[in-house]
């Protein structure tokens, strides 16, 4: 069985300072974990993803995301937010091998002070 | 590329009509997914197609969904009769492969509202 918890409903930061976005999941296979932006209206885009290859992963816009198995996380960073960084992230899993069941998490709102 | 491409953008309709929504797949893909996303309930995957072919319909609500895909390009998702819970933004997705590591490329949504 798989599962992902976005531990944050909502994160709000000081434009300059650092971002974190928690997420830990449960997966009875070797995962593949992903991180998806939603900005308002559109679509959601791929920020980066692991698949079972480095453990620290850099995306898209300065993000990246580090995969701790012994923490059962994939917590999503950027040294310095920028105010185009508000949106709603998402995080994501899906079993590597046999079968396909993508699992999204609840979102975190990122509201990004000036 | 034009990326995933989805009609219409927005849709209003009155209960009990019947709704249909489109979807274009990136070129080459061959694997298609239809998600439906509401405040209450977030991101749910409604249908998953691999080769024009349904795998997965587990997240279709009721009967009253239905979609299909008659060739590689092109997948429509009905709903009849409509009912306003139906309300919510539809995304369709497209992967190169539909293997679990594969990314999906969403389209920008249909923003369907039901009076």
């Amino acid at each position: 069985a798989q599962s992902v918890t976005q531990l944050d409903s909502h994160v709000s930061v000081s434009e300059g300072t650092p971002v974190l976005l928690r997420c830990n999941y449960s997966s009875s296979y070797s995962p593949s974990l992903f991180w998806y932006v939603q900005h308002p209206n559109k679509g959601l885009q791929l920020l980066l993803k692991y698949t079972s290859a480095a453990t620290l992963v850099k995306g898209i816009n300065g993000f990246e995301a580090e995969f701790k198995k012994s923490e059962t996380s994939f917590h999503l960073t950027k040294p310095s937010a920028h105010m185009s960084d508000a949106a709603e992230y998402f995080c994501v899993v899906s079993p590597n091998t046999g079968g396909f069941k993508t699992i999204f998490g609840a979102g975190t709102r990122l509201f990004v002070k000036a | 590329d034009a990326g995933v491409i989805q009609s219409p953008r927005h849709e209003v309709t009155e209960m009990g009509q019947e709704v249909t929504l489109r979807c274009k797949p990136i070129s080459g893909h061959n694997s298609l997914f239809w998600y439906r996303q509401t405040m209450m309930r977030g991101l749910e995957l409604l249908i998953y197609f691999n080769n024009n072919v349904p795998i997965d319909d587990s997240g279709m609500p009721e009967d009253r969904f239905s979609a299909k895909m008659p060739n590689a390009s092109f997948s429509t998702l009905k709903i009849q009769p409509s009912e306003p819970r139906d309300s919510a933004v539809y995304f369709c997705a497209s992967s190169f492969s539909g293997g679990g590591s594969d990314t999906q490329y969403f389209g920008p949504g249909t923003r369907l509202t039901v009076l």
